[in-house]
Protein backbone atom coordinates (compact mmCIF):
# COMPACT_ATOMS: atom_id res chain seq x y z
CA UNK A 1 0.00 0.00 0.00
CA UNK A 2 1.38 3.45 -0.83
CA UNK A 3 2.53 5.29 2.26
CA UNK A 4 4.17 9.22 3.07
CA UNK A 5 7.71 8.45 3.90
CA UNK A 6 9.55 11.09 5.79
CA UNK A 7 13.32 11.52 6.63
CA UNK A 8 15.45 11.57 9.28
CA UNK A 9 12.97 9.61 11.85
CA UNK A 10 14.69 12.25 14.46
CA UNK A 11 16.94 15.22 14.10
CA UNK A 12 19.10 17.42 16.66
CA UNK A 13 19.79 20.60 15.78
CA UNK A 14 21.17 23.55 17.65
CA UNK A 15 19.18 26.76 18.36
CA UNK A 16 19.90 29.06 15.28
CA UNK A 17 20.72 26.58 13.15
CA UNK A 18 18.52 25.93 9.64
CA UNK A 19 16.99 22.22 9.33
CA UNK A 20 15.06 20.96 6.13
CA UNK A 21 13.12 18.33 6.87
CA UNK A 22 11.93 15.82 3.90
CA UNK A 23 8.94 14.50 2.94
CA UNK A 24 7.84 11.65 -0.32
CA UNK A 25 4.16 12.10 -0.59
CA UNK A 26 1.88 9.32 -2.12
CA UNK A 27 2.98 9.33 -5.69
CA UNK A 28 -0.54 10.50 -6.63
CA UNK A 29 -1.67 12.62 -4.36
CA UNK A 30 -1.75 16.40 -5.19
CA UNK A 31 -2.13 18.08 -1.63
CA UNK A 32 0.55 18.49 0.26
CA UNK A 33 0.40 19.41 4.50
CA UNK A 34 2.88 19.85 7.07
CA UNK A 35 1.92 19.20 11.00
CA UNK A 36 3.59 19.32 14.18
CA UNK A 37 2.62 17.95 17.97
CA UNK A 38 4.45 19.39 20.39
CA UNK A 39 4.74 17.05 23.31
CA UNK A 40 1.74 16.63 25.16
CA UNK A 41 -0.17 18.59 22.80
CA UNK A 42 -2.04 18.80 19.90
CA UNK A 43 -1.54 17.87 16.36
CA UNK A 44 -1.60 21.23 14.73
CA UNK A 45 -1.69 22.48 10.80
CA UNK A 46 1.31 24.61 9.40
CA UNK A 47 0.53 24.52 5.92
CA UNK A 48 -0.73 23.30 2.58
CA UNK A 49 0.79 23.41 -0.61
CA UNK A 50 -0.70 22.29 -4.23
CA UNK A 51 0.45 23.51 -7.64
CA UNK A 52 3.54 24.74 -6.07
CA UNK A 53 2.03 27.07 -4.06
CA UNK A 54 1.17 27.48 -0.22
CA UNK A 55 -2.91 27.70 -0.56
CA UNK A 56 -3.11 28.07 3.30
CA UNK A 57 -1.24 28.83 6.31
CA UNK A 58 -1.57 28.79 9.78
CA UNK A 59 -0.13 31.71 12.10
CA UNK A 60 2.60 29.23 13.07
CA UNK A 61 4.22 29.05 9.92
CA UNK A 62 5.73 32.52 10.22
CA UNK A 63 8.84 34.02 8.24
CA UNK A 64 10.97 31.20 9.54
CA UNK A 65 8.87 28.26 7.72
CA UNK A 66 9.12 27.61 4.17
CA UNK A 67 8.02 25.01 1.85
CA UNK A 68 9.66 23.90 -1.45
CA UNK A 69 8.89 20.96 -3.94
CA UNK A 70 12.14 20.89 -5.47
CA UNK A 71 11.23 17.33 -7.91
CA UNK A 72 8.21 15.68 -8.84
CA UNK A 73 8.63 13.39 -5.43
CA UNK A 74 9.84 15.00 -2.65
CA UNK A 75 8.13 18.04 -0.21
CA UNK A 76 10.46 20.11 1.88
CA UNK A 77 9.92 21.74 5.17
CA UNK A 78 12.37 24.69 5.80
CA UNK A 79 13.09 26.21 9.76
CA UNK A 80 15.51 29.01 9.15
CA UNK A 81 16.35 29.71 12.30
CA UNK A 82 15.63 26.86 14.78
CA UNK A 83 14.26 27.93 18.34
CA UNK A 84 13.59 26.29 21.60
CA UNK A 85 10.14 26.02 20.97
CA UNK A 86 10.26 24.54 17.34
CA UNK A 87 10.95 21.04 19.10
CA UNK A 88 7.81 18.94 18.33
CA UNK A 89 6.97 15.59 16.30
CA UNK A 90 6.14 17.08 12.65
CA UNK A 91 4.10 15.42 10.51
CA UNK A 92 3.37 15.32 6.55
CA UNK A 93 0.49 14.78 4.83
CA UNK A 94 -0.94 14.17 1.60
CA UNK A 95 -4.60 13.82 -0.31
CA UNK A 96 -5.51 13.19 -3.82
CA UNK A 97 -8.31 15.49 -5.26
CA UNK A 98 -11.64 13.56 -5.14
CA UNK A 99 -14.81 15.00 -6.76
CA UNK A 100 -16.71 15.08 -3.81
CA UNK A 101 -14.39 17.68 -2.15
CA UNK A 102 -13.41 15.08 0.63
CA UNK A 103 -10.46 15.34 2.17
CA UNK A 104 -8.57 12.51 3.87
CA UNK A 105 -5.13 13.48 4.59
CA UNK A 106 -2.49 10.53 4.96
CA UNK A 107 0.22 10.68 7.82
CA UNK A 108 4.30 10.19 7.42
CA UNK A 109 5.31 8.56 10.41
CA UNK A 110 7.27 12.31 11.44
CA UNK A 111 10.74 13.62 12.25
CA UNK A 112 11.31 14.64 15.71
CA UNK A 113 12.77 17.69 16.03
CA UNK A 114 14.98 18.60 19.40
CA UNK A 115 16.42 21.69 18.76
CA UNK A 116 19.07 22.19 21.76
CA UNK B 1 -9.84 28.09 20.90
CA UNK B 2 -10.67 24.56 20.87
CA UNK B 3 -12.95 24.05 18.36
CA UNK B 4 -12.74 20.06 18.45
CA UNK B 5 -13.02 18.36 21.63
CA UNK B 6 -12.01 15.17 22.92
CA UNK B 7 -13.05 15.33 26.14
CA UNK B 8 -11.99 12.07 27.79
CA UNK B 9 -8.14 11.85 27.63
CA UNK B 10 -8.70 8.30 28.29
CA UNK B 11 -11.22 4.97 27.96
CA UNK B 12 -10.79 0.85 29.09
CA UNK B 13 -12.27 -1.13 27.52
CA UNK B 14 -12.49 -5.58 27.54
CA UNK B 15 -11.65 -7.06 24.56
CA UNK B 16 -14.79 -8.12 22.78
CA UNK B 17 -17.00 -5.19 24.11
CA UNK B 18 -18.06 -2.01 22.51
CA UNK B 19 -15.74 1.07 22.57
CA UNK B 20 -16.93 4.19 22.04
CA UNK B 21 -14.86 7.11 21.67
CA UNK B 22 -16.47 10.74 21.47
CA UNK B 23 -15.80 14.11 19.59
CA UNK B 24 -17.55 17.53 20.29
CA UNK B 25 -17.25 20.23 17.76
CA UNK B 26 -18.32 24.02 17.52
CA UNK B 27 -17.71 25.61 14.07
CA UNK B 28 -21.10 24.58 12.54
CA UNK B 29 -19.16 25.44 9.18
CA UNK B 30 -17.35 22.07 9.49
CA UNK B 31 -18.31 19.34 6.79
CA UNK B 32 -15.68 16.47 6.53
CA UNK B 33 -14.59 14.39 9.82
CA UNK B 34 -12.34 12.06 10.67
CA UNK B 35 -10.98 9.51 13.01
CA UNK B 36 -6.97 8.68 13.34
CA UNK B 37 -5.64 6.20 15.31
CA UNK B 38 -1.74 6.83 16.12
CA UNK B 39 0.73 4.37 17.79
CA UNK B 40 3.41 5.70 19.63
CA UNK B 41 6.58 6.82 17.50
CA UNK B 42 4.13 6.44 14.32
CA UNK B 43 1.83 8.84 12.34
CA UNK B 44 -1.98 9.04 12.51
CA UNK B 45 -3.10 5.86 10.56
CA UNK B 46 -6.78 7.40 8.65
CA UNK B 47 -9.47 5.06 10.01
CA UNK B 48 -12.65 6.43 9.07
CA UNK B 49 -14.58 9.49 8.16
CA UNK B 50 -18.18 10.79 7.36
CA UNK B 51 -19.54 13.93 5.56
CA UNK B 52 -21.76 16.51 7.15
CA UNK B 53 -24.28 15.18 4.72
CA UNK B 54 -24.53 11.67 6.03
CA UNK B 55 -24.94 10.84 9.85
CA UNK B 56 -23.57 7.12 9.85
CA UNK B 57 -20.32 5.73 8.18
CA UNK B 58 -19.67 2.09 8.36
CA UNK B 59 -16.34 -0.05 7.94
CA UNK B 60 -16.09 -3.38 9.66
CA UNK B 61 -15.84 -3.08 12.91
CA UNK B 62 -16.09 0.58 13.25
CA UNK B 63 -18.81 2.97 12.46
CA UNK B 64 -18.52 6.84 12.94
CA UNK B 65 -21.95 8.48 14.26
CA UNK B 66 -22.53 12.23 13.42
CA UNK B 67 -25.52 14.37 15.12
CA UNK B 68 -25.00 17.77 13.26
CA UNK B 69 -27.15 19.21 15.74
CA UNK B 70 -25.44 18.65 18.64
CA UNK B 71 -22.33 18.88 17.03
CA UNK B 72 -20.95 15.52 18.12
CA UNK B 73 -19.92 12.63 16.81
CA UNK B 74 -18.61 9.25 17.77
CA UNK B 75 -16.33 6.30 16.98
CA UNK B 76 -17.71 2.96 17.69
CA UNK B 77 -15.55 0.14 17.49
CA UNK B 78 -17.56 -3.64 17.85
CA UNK B 79 -15.61 -6.19 19.04
CA UNK B 80 -13.00 -4.15 20.68
CA UNK B 81 -9.35 -6.08 20.02
CA UNK B 82 -5.80 -5.40 22.48
CA UNK B 83 -4.72 -4.51 18.79
CA UNK B 84 -7.15 -1.39 18.90
CA UNK B 85 -5.25 -0.10 22.21
CA UNK B 86 -4.11 3.30 20.76
CA UNK B 87 -4.40 7.27 20.87
CA UNK B 88 -7.66 7.63 18.90
CA UNK B 89 -7.95 11.98 16.79
CA UNK B 90 -11.06 13.33 15.68
CA UNK B 91 -10.45 15.92 12.89
CA UNK B 92 -12.74 18.29 11.59
CA UNK B 93 -11.94 20.10 8.02
CA UNK B 94 -13.63 22.91 5.80
CA UNK B 95 -13.91 21.65 2.07
CA UNK B 96 -14.78 25.41 0.95
CA UNK B 97 -15.52 25.05 -2.51
CA UNK B 98 -13.82 21.36 -3.08
CA UNK B 99 -10.32 22.86 -2.27
CA UNK B 100 -8.48 20.87 0.02
CA UNK B 101 -9.11 22.00 3.71
CA UNK B 102 -6.37 21.65 6.55
CA UNK B 103 -7.29 19.57 9.71
CA UNK B 104 -8.14 20.68 12.87
CA UNK B 105 -7.54 17.75 15.57
CA UNK B 106 -8.99 17.31 18.96
CA UNK B 107 -6.44 16.18 22.07
CA UNK B 108 -7.49 12.59 21.18
CA UNK B 109 -8.52 10.09 23.54
CA UNK B 110 -6.02 7.18 24.82
CA UNK B 111 -7.66 3.61 24.05
CA UNK B 112 -6.83 0.47 26.31
CA UNK B 113 -8.50 -2.77 25.71
CA UNK B 114 -7.61 -5.22 28.06
CA UNK B 115 -7.51 -9.16 27.07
Amino acid sequence: EPEVTQTPSHQVTQMGQEVILRCVPISNHLYFYWYRQILGQKVEFLVSFYNNEISEKSEIFDDQFSVERPDGSNFTLKIRSTKLEDSAMYFCASSEIVSTGTDTQYFGPGTRLTVL
Amino acid sequence: DQQVKQNSPSLSVQEGRISILNCDYTNSMFDYFLWYKKYPAEGPTFLISISSIKDKNEDGRFTVFLNKSAKHLSLHIVPSQPGDSAVYFCAASLNYGGSQGNLIFGKGTKLSVKP
